[in-house]
């Protein structure tokens, strides 16, 4: 099994859509968990923490189930800007390592 | 405040010769971890530099090393280089005392023909 699974996509939803990603992760004694975003042909950049409360930015909402072991993100109201490669990570253990999901793809449609 | 800065960003080799890839951390930062990235996966953990030692490796050949300099910058280094070496290679730094998410470079796209 792998460490970090995601579903590949792509996603393809209108413009105003709701859309929710989840990925789930191996290791039980995971400590930190993050989405990044990816545009094509570009670096990964941070997109938000996911908190065990769970957390909200703006249209995003990211959610912790450490008792089955997945993250989640929340997209409400789509927009074309958000079509990208949104990517699962995972702190499994010391020292700042992480690992990443293949990642989600994202295709919102006019 | 500068992030994370890659050199070059583009780069053809052929088969068989050796590579290397230079990073500065964004300011502040501490440690640096390399990542490949092959077209269509996520990035995979090729290994950490922290205090000019390396600290955590994956699963990569050592054909594959690296080195860091007093000033936290980082160099990847690839030996016989093979076709399936070709991917985005991307710095990440972090401050090891905040641990709080990982900047990028824009990455170095290597191309092996």
């Amino acid at each position: 099994r792998k460490e970090v699974e995601q579903d590949p996509g792509p996603f393809n939803v209108p413009e105003g859509a709701t859309v929710a990603f989840n990925c789930t992760y191996s290791n039980s004694a995971s400590q930190s968990f993050f989405w990044y975003r990816q545009d094509c042909r570009k670096e990964p950049k941070l997109l938000m923490s996911v908190y065990s409360s769970g957390n909200e930015d703006g249209r995003f909402t990211a959610q912790l189930n450490r008792a089955s072991q997945y993250i989640s993100l929340l997209i409400r109201d789509s927009k074309l800007s958000d079509s990208a490669t949104y990517l699962c990570v995972v702190n499994s253990g010391g020292y700042q390592k992480v690992t990443f999901g293949t990642g989600t793809k994202l295709q919102v449609i006019p | 405040d500068a992030g994370v800065t890659q050199s070059p960003t583009h780069l053809i080799k052929t088969r068989g010769q050796q590579v290397t890839l230079r990073c500065s951390p964004k300011s502040g930062h501490d440690t640096v971890s390399w990542y490949q990235q092959a077209l269509g996966q996520g990035p995979q953990f090729i290994f950490q530099y922290y205090e000019e030692e390396e600290r955590q490796r994956g699963n990569f050949p050592d054909r594959f090393s690296g080195h860091q300099f007093p000033n936290y910058s980082s160099e990847l280094n690839v030996n016989a280089l093979l076709l399936g070496d070709s991917a985005l290679y991307l710095c990440a730094s972090i401050s090891d005392r905040v641990g709080y998410g990982y900047t990028f470079g824009s990455g170095t796209r290597l191309t092996v023909v």
